[in-house]
C-alpha cells in the first residue's frame, strides 16, 4: 500500500527566504507526482506536475524535483512571499488500478511572515 | 480553460439523511474523481467515473455511490448518513484516466452531518 508522507508538518518563515518543502513515499512504481497548493477551507490548485521520468518541473518561483528511485521529491519556493502561505500537499499517481487514483501526504502548513 | 465547479459549496445534514453532491466543468475533461479531506488529513480517493462506468474505487462502504453523466459531469451520493462523513468533498477531473493525466480540482463542498 502506498503511503505518502511530508515533512515538516507546518513552517513559519519571514519573507524572502527561501524553502524546501519534502514528501516521500514507500512504493516507487508511479506515473507521475503532482504538487498542489490549499488554501484554509478551499479545493487543491495544481502547481506542478512530474512525470516518472523526468527529474525536475519549473514554474516561476517553483521547483520540484522527483528522485523516483528513492521515493522522494522536494519543492523549492524561492524568495518567498506571504501570498504563499497555505498548505502544500504532494500526490503520486500509482501503477495500480492503471493510475486511476492519486495518494496524498497530509501536507506541509506554510505561513510565511512580514 | 480547466474549471471544476461543485454545487453546493457548503451543506449541513442530520445523520441518517441522504445527499447529493454535484461536480461540472466546461473543458471537456472526460474522467471525473472524487475525494474526501477530513480536517487536518490529505484527501482519500473514493471513486473515479470515465465513460460513465466507475473506473476504481478507494476504501468506502457501498452508501457512497456515484453518476457521470454524457456531458462529464458527475454526482456523488451518500445514503445513511453518519457523522464521520463530515468533510470536505473534492472533485477532480483530468484528460482521459490514462497514467500521465494532470488532475485539476474544484473548490470542494464542505458537508456536516449533526
Amino acid at each position: 500500500k502506498q503511503e505518502v508522507t511530508q515533512i515538516p508538518a507546518a513552517l513559519s518563515v519571514p519573507e524572502g527566504e527561501n524553502l524546501v518543502l519534502n514528501c516521500s513515499f514507500t512504493d516507487s512504481a508511479i506515473y507521475n507526482l503532482q504538487w498542489f497548493r490549499q488554501d484554509p477551507g478551499k479545493g487543491l490548485t495544481s502547481l506542478l506536475l512530474i512525470q516518472s521520468s523526468q527529474r525536475e518541473q519549473t514554474s516561476g518561483r517553483l521547483n520540484a524535483s522527483l528522485d523516483k528511485s528513492s521515493g522522494r521529491s522536494t519543492l523549492y519556493i524561492a524568495a518567498s512571499q506571504p501570498g504563499d502561505s497555505a498548505t502544500y500537499l504532494c500526490a503520486v499517481r500509482g501503477l495500480t488500478g492503471g493510475g486511476n487514483k492519486l495518494t496524498f501526504g497530509t501536507g506541509t502548513q506554510l505561513k510565511v511572515e512580514l | 480553460e480547466t474549471g471544476v465547479t461543485q454545487s453546493p459549496t457548503h451543506l449541513i445534514k442530520t445523520r441518517g439523511q441522504q445527499v447529493t453532491l454535484r461536480c461540472s466543468s466546461q473543458s471537456g475533461h472526460n474522467t471525473v474523481s472524487w475525494y474526501q479531506q477530513a480536517l487536518g488529513q490529505g484527501p482519500q480517493f473514493i471513486f473515479q467515473y470515465y465513460r460513465e462506468e466507475e473506473n476504481g474505487r478507494g476504501n468506502f462502504p457501498p452508501r457512497f455511490s456515484g453518476l457521470q453523466f454524457p456531458n462529464y459531469s458527475s454526482e456523488l451520493n451518500v445514503n445513511a448518513l453518519e457523522l464521520d462523513d463530515s468533510a470536505l468533498y473534492l472533485c477532480a477531473i483530468s484528460r482521459d484516466p490514462g497514467a500521465n493525466a494532470e488532475a485539476f480540482f474544484g473548490q470542494g463542498t464542505r458537508l456536516t452531518v449533526v
